[in-house]
């Protein structure tokens, strides 16, 4: 497709389990980003990946979060043992490179934590 | 790291009247700054950026301006119609986390356009 594509487009959940949360990135960009939506507020920066790499994953919440890329293009955001402070709009983008390219984003997958 | 202040929250200007929301960053390392537009249900829409070589920028009814010495930047909507009514968010670029390179974003704007 031609822009960012998310799946699922809405989550809900019980609290303690683990959700997966997809990302396809615009094709051939290189550069591919995780952020968070908390209810009326601004985006915090999750993770990004370089190629398959994610050289820094200090922004990740807490250890029940982990991400990772496969092949270059989609990517996969995990929680596990799901909390209720975990419900969000999780939103993705994607770059033709690192290093201040446009990020285009996705329209994010409306994750709710019963 | 770096830190993003947006005003005001809330803008509400009559149609055809112009729209100003201003940016502050922190870290005088930051060289791009973009600004998204988002609707209800929507991820963010680029609408227009602006790199720190660059003192303004227009495209169409949008403009943006940025003081690199004052460590700010702004977004100017003139001619305002129904369709701009949103939420605005500025962002700069910077280091998040310690090294990573995702934008930082201010808290957004409010924009209501009143027929």
């Amino acid at each position: 497709g031609a822009g960012v594509s998310q799946s699922p487009s809405n989550k809900v959940t019980e609290k303690g389990k683990d959700v997966e949360l997809r990302c396809d990135p615009i094709s051939g960009h290189t550069a591919l980003y995780w952020y968070r939506q908390s209810l009326g507020q601004g985006l915090e920066f999750l993770i990004y990946f370089q190629g398959n790499s994610a050289p820094d994953k200090s922004g990740l919440p807490s250890d029940r979060f982990s991400a990772e890329r496969t092949g270059g293009s989609v990517s996969t955001l995990t929680i596990q043992r799901t909390q209720q402070e975990d419900s969000a709009v999780y939103l993705c983008a994607s770059s033709f490179q690192v290093s201040n390219q446009p990020q285009h984003f996705g329209d994010g997958t409306r994750l709710s934590i019963l | 790291g770096e830190n993003v202040e947006q005003h005001p929250s809330t803008l509400s200007v009559q149609e055809g009247d112009s729209a100003v929301i201003k940016c502050t960053y922190s870290d005088s390392a930051s060289n791009y700054f973009p600004w998204y537009k988002q609707e209800l249900g929507k991820g963010p829409q680029l609408i227009i950026d602006i790199r720190s070589n660059v003192g303004e920028k227009k495209d169409q009814r949008i403009a943006v301006t940025l003081n690199k010495t004052a460590k700010h930047f702004s977004l100017h909507i003139t001619e305002t119609q129904p369709e701009d009514s949103a939420v605005y968010f500025c962002a700069a670029s910077g280091i998040s986390g310690g090294g990573a390179d995702g934008l930082t974003f201010g808290k957004g704007t409010h924009l209501i356009i009143q027929p």
